[in-house]
Formats: C-alpha cells, structure tokens, sequence
C-alpha cells in the first residue's frame, strides 16, 4: 500500500514570496490534516479535512495560509506571503476514519524562508 | 485543553540498555485516545502505538511496552535492548474525539543509542 506522498521535499524561498505544497493523501483516507512542525517542537495542527470539507482550522493563520482539498483527495497548502517564523517542515497525515484512529504521514516539506 | 508534556528533551544509552520514555497528558475528556510515534531522522512520522481511554492494559510489541496508568495520567513507553535503529525523535499524542479529532503532540523525547 503506498504512503502519503508530498512534494517537494525542500523549498527554500525569501520572504514575501508565495509557495504551495502537495499532498496525496493514503487511498481511501477520508480524512487529511496538515501539520507545522518547528524545528525542534512537536507537531502543530494548521488544518484538518473530512472529505473535502474543512473539519478544523483554527490554527491556521488565514491572513497568509490557505489550504484546499479538491474532489476530496489530493490537497494543496499555500503560504503567500511567506515570513521568516514560517521556516519549519510541513507534514502531511491521513487517516481512515475520524476519531481515534492513527494518522499515517508523509515524510514532510522542508521550508526554509531567507 | 489538551495538553503532552515529554519532560526528557534528550536521552543517551549504550546499546542493550533498557530505556524509558516518559510522557504525561491533561485532558478534561473520559474518552480519548494516546498514540506514540516515532520520528526517525528521514522525518517521516512513523505510527507505534494506539491505546483508549477505557483500555488500561499494558501492552508489549517485541522490544517495546507501553504502561498506562490513569491514575497518574501517563503513558510510558519503554525500549528492552534498545539498539542503534532505535535511534529517533519519540512523540507522544493525544487525540481528542470530542472535538475534532486532532492529534495533540508533546515536544518528543530525542534518543540516541550509543553502540
């Protein structure tokens, strides 16, 4: 069975510019989320979907992330305009079901803003 | 609210020893549900365990046991034997079902083991 695939691996940008991340989410996962992780914290919800509606997103800073799942399956995350606080790797999880199932995830982007 | 605290930042052992890591949660809910992950330099979270509230049973995966104990709001994880591949970034979580579903994590628990 193949993981959560995201892409690119690393993405290093300056401040103020745009980028965008891929997702492709576990066959079948009803549910996909997006994670921030800051070097050396755990990870941090940023946005959680069922299908392709929006369950959580009351940590994602919506004056410059904004994150879409279209036909409910792939999902893209975007940052525009990038700040240097948002240089951390972005994971990608999904999940069978909803609540209290394990969440599989991709092996992340690394974002580096200059 | 949900909280993790991992209070070792980072661990060292020689290889086969045994190692423990600790965490402990707060959550106002009497349904939830603990998970260990596993974070190996490649970066990619790696699931390990999954246990419920309801389910106090200690539970052991070859080299690996888990003691929850609600009393003390816990949930420790221990290496038997621990060996060089062993080597990796340790998060404990906790998910919420009376929200959404998301997964709180601690700050993770660096192990390295020293052959």
């Amino acid at each position: 069975e193949a993981g959560v695939a995201q892409s690119p691996r690393y993405k290093i940008i300056e401040k103020r510019q745009s980028v965008a991340f891929w997702c492709n989410p576990i066959s079948g996962h009803a549910t996909l989320y997006w994670y921030q992780q800051i070097l050396g914290q755990g990870p941090k919800l940023l946005i959680q979907f069922q299908n392709n509606g929006v369950v959580d997103d009351s940590q994602l800073p919506k004056d410059r992330f904004s994150a879409e799942r279209l036909k409910g399956v792939d999902s893209t995350l975007k940052i525009q305009p990038a700040k240097l606080e948002d240089s951390a790797v972005y994971l990608c999880a999904s999940s069978l079901r909803g609540v209290g199932t394990e969440a599989f995830f991709g092996q992340g982007t690394r974002l580096t803003v200059v | 609210a949900q909280k993790v605290t991992q209070a070792q930042t980072e661990i060292s052992v020689v290889e086969k020893e045994d190692v423990t890591l600790d965490c402990v949660y707060e959550t106002r809910d009497t349904t939830y549900y603990l998970f260990w992950y596993k974070q190996p330099p490649s970066g990619e979270l790696v699931f390990l365990i999954r246990r419920n509230s309801f389910d106090e049973q200690n539970e052991i995966s070859g080299r690996y046991s888990w003691n929850f104990q609600k009393s003390t709001s816990s949930f420790n994880f221990t290496i038997t034997a621990s060996q060089v591949v062993d080597s990796a970034v340790y998060f404990c979580a906790l998910s919420d079902p009376g929200g959404a579903n998301n997964l709180f994590f601690g700050t993770g628990t660096r192990l390295t083991v020293i052959p």
